[in-house]
C-alpha cells in the first residue's frame, strides 16, 4: 500500500512548454484533489475529481487540464507553462466526501 | 472575499509545555474546520476535523476549538516535543463540500 504517490518529484521547464504530472493511488479513492501551494500561501485547489471520468474546476484552474481515466490516476497538464506556475504542487486523495485525507509528496516545479 | 489568517510568525516553545495556535477566518462560514500538519518537504497530514455544533475535539495530545462566534479555531498542542516541529495548517470548507480553503500556516519550534 504505497499511498499516493507523484511523478515526478522534481521539474525544471522553460515558458512556453508543456508537461504532465502523474498522480496515483492504490487505497480505491474516489475523490481526488490536484493542489498548489506558494511561499506564504495556502494551498489552493486548482482541480478536483469525484469519480473516474470525472472532474471539475476548482479555485485557480486557469492554465491547467486534468483528466481521470483510470480510477487510481489523476493527471494534470500544463499546455503552456508561465512562470506564475512555478509552485509545488499537490495531489491527495480521499474516500468519502470530506477534505482530503492523504497527500502526496508533492512535486516542485519550475518555469523559467 | 473569504480569508483564513493564522499567524506567520514561528512559534518557538519549550519541551513539554502547551503550543497553542490560532486559525481567524472572515467572511465566511464553515461547517468543517481541519487542522494538518505538514513537515519540511513533505505533504501535509491530516490531524482533526471539527464541526460548527462541536465546540472541542480531541485526539492523543491534541485539542482543537471551533467558536463560530468568534469566527475562531484555537488549536493546542500539550507537553510538546521536539517531533512535534512542523507547519501546522487549519483548512475550512463548507457543509457537504469537499473544497478546502487553506490558512498559510504557522511553523512550530519545540526546543529541548
Amino acid at each position: 500500500n504505497a499511498g499516493v504517490t507523484q511523478t515526478p518529484k522534481f521539474r525544471v521547464l522553460k515558458t512556453g512548454q508543456s508537461m504532465t504530472l502523474l498522480c496515483a493511488q492504490d487505497m480505491n479513492h474516489e475523490y481526488m484533489y490536484w493542489y498548489r501551494q506558494d511561499p506564504g500561501m495556502g494551498l489552493r485547489l486548482i482541480h478536483y475529481s469525484v469519480g473516474e471520468g470525472t472532474t471539475a474546476k476548482g479555485e485557480v484552474p486557469d492554465g491547467y487540464n486534468v483528466s481521470r481515466l483510470k480510477k487510481q490516476n489523476f493527471l494534470l497538464g500544463l499546455e503552456s507553462a508561465a512562470p506564475s506556475q512555478t509552485s509545488v504542487y499537490f495531489c491527495a486523495s480521499s474516500l468519502t466526501l470530506g477534505p482530503p485525507r492523504i497527500f502526496g509528496p508533492g512535486t516542485r516545479l519550475t518555469v523559467l | 472575499s473569504q480569508k483564513i489568517e493564522q499567524n506567520s510568525e514561528a512559534l518557538n516553545i519549550q519541551e513539554g509545555k502547551t503550543a497553542t495556535l490560532t486559525c481567524n477566518y472572515t467572511n465566511y462560514s464553515p461547517a468543517y474546520l481541519q487542522w494538518y500538519r505538514q513537515d519540511p518537504g513533505r505533504g501535509p497530514v491530516f490531524l482533526l476535523l471539527i464541526r460548527e455544533n462541536e465546540k472541542e475535539k480531541r485526539k492523543e495530545r491534541l485539542k482543537v476549538t471551533f467558536d463560530t462566534t468568534l469566527k475562531q479555531s484555537l488549536f493546542h498542542i500539550t507537553a510538546s516535543q521536539p517531533a512535534d516541529s512542523a507547519t501546522y495548517l487549519c483548512a475550512l470548507n463548507k457543509a457537504a463540500g469537499n473544497k478546502l480553503t487553506f490558512g498559510g500556516g504557522t511553523r512550530v519550534l519545540v526546543k529541548p
